[in-house]
């Protein structure tokens, strides 16, 4: 157990719709990621959140967005899915001046 | 952040060690290694990451050369559970971390 819960754990949709993934990290860890990885390939590195500010950004679609907020929880936020967007979408966090990202077990979305 | 080249596969036979080579020819002075691994579709899992100097934990070891443009996780019994997929990345300070397409490693019996 890495300490991030994600959640839910899987969630069917529909095509157009919107969906809310939620990552709690470990307890203090100030930083967050999250990544999505689609059947069969890596890990894209969506956007990272730094104490509830923006750090980084990856390869994240406008439809997507993300925040983290004062008790340093995070959302994606993902709009107007198309059946593209199943994937895997796997939350991480890491410690203040702690190299290691701990990954939570991810959230599976299916868009059907 | 300097990019990785991994071989895409390797296999490795049970209780014998396995070694996974890394090439990161571009990396920078202050850039450090780490590797991860997946297994199937769980989070992905920090194994160990390094600087310069050769580092050993109870999971892994790390050997990177001295010109630090290559590295070799090492496994040192491989056993069925550690079939996965390893990644090797560099990364600089506490930016983000990009994971590349990795080794599948597969241990056989």
């Amino acid at each position: 157990d890495s300490g991030v819960t994600q959640t839910p754990k899987h969630l069917i949709t529909a095509t157009g719709q919107r969906v809310t993934l939620r990552c709690s990290p470990r307890s203090g860890d100030l930083s967050v990621y999250w990544y999505q990885q689609s059947l069969d390939q890596g890990l894209q590195f969506l956007i990272q959140y730094y104490n509830g500010e923006e750090r980084a950004k990856g390869n994240i679609l406008e439809r997507f967005s993300a925040q983290q907020f004062p008790d340093l929880h995070s959302e994606l936020n993902l709009s107007s899915l198309e059946l593209g967007d199943s994937a895997l979408y796997f939350c991480a966090s890491s410690a203040e001046g702690g190299r290691e990202l701990f990954f939570g077990e991810g959230s599976r979305l299916t868009v059907l | 952040d300097a990019k990785t080249t991994q071989p895409p596969s390797m296999d490795c036979a049970e209780g014998r060690a396995a070694n996974l080579p890394c090439n990161h020819s571009t990396i920078s002075g202050n850039e450090y290694v780490y590797w991860y691994r997946q297994i199937h579709s769980q989070g992905p899992q920090y194994i160990i990451h390094g600087l310069k100097n050769n580092e050993t934990n109870e999971m892994a070891s790390l050997i990177i050369t001295e010109d630090r443009k290559s590295s070799t996780l090492i496994l040192p019994h491989a056993t069925l559970r550690d079939t996965a997929v390893y990644y090797c990345i560099v990364r600089l300070g506490y930016n983000d971390m990009r994971f590349g397409a990795g080794t599948r490693l597969t241990v056989k019996p």
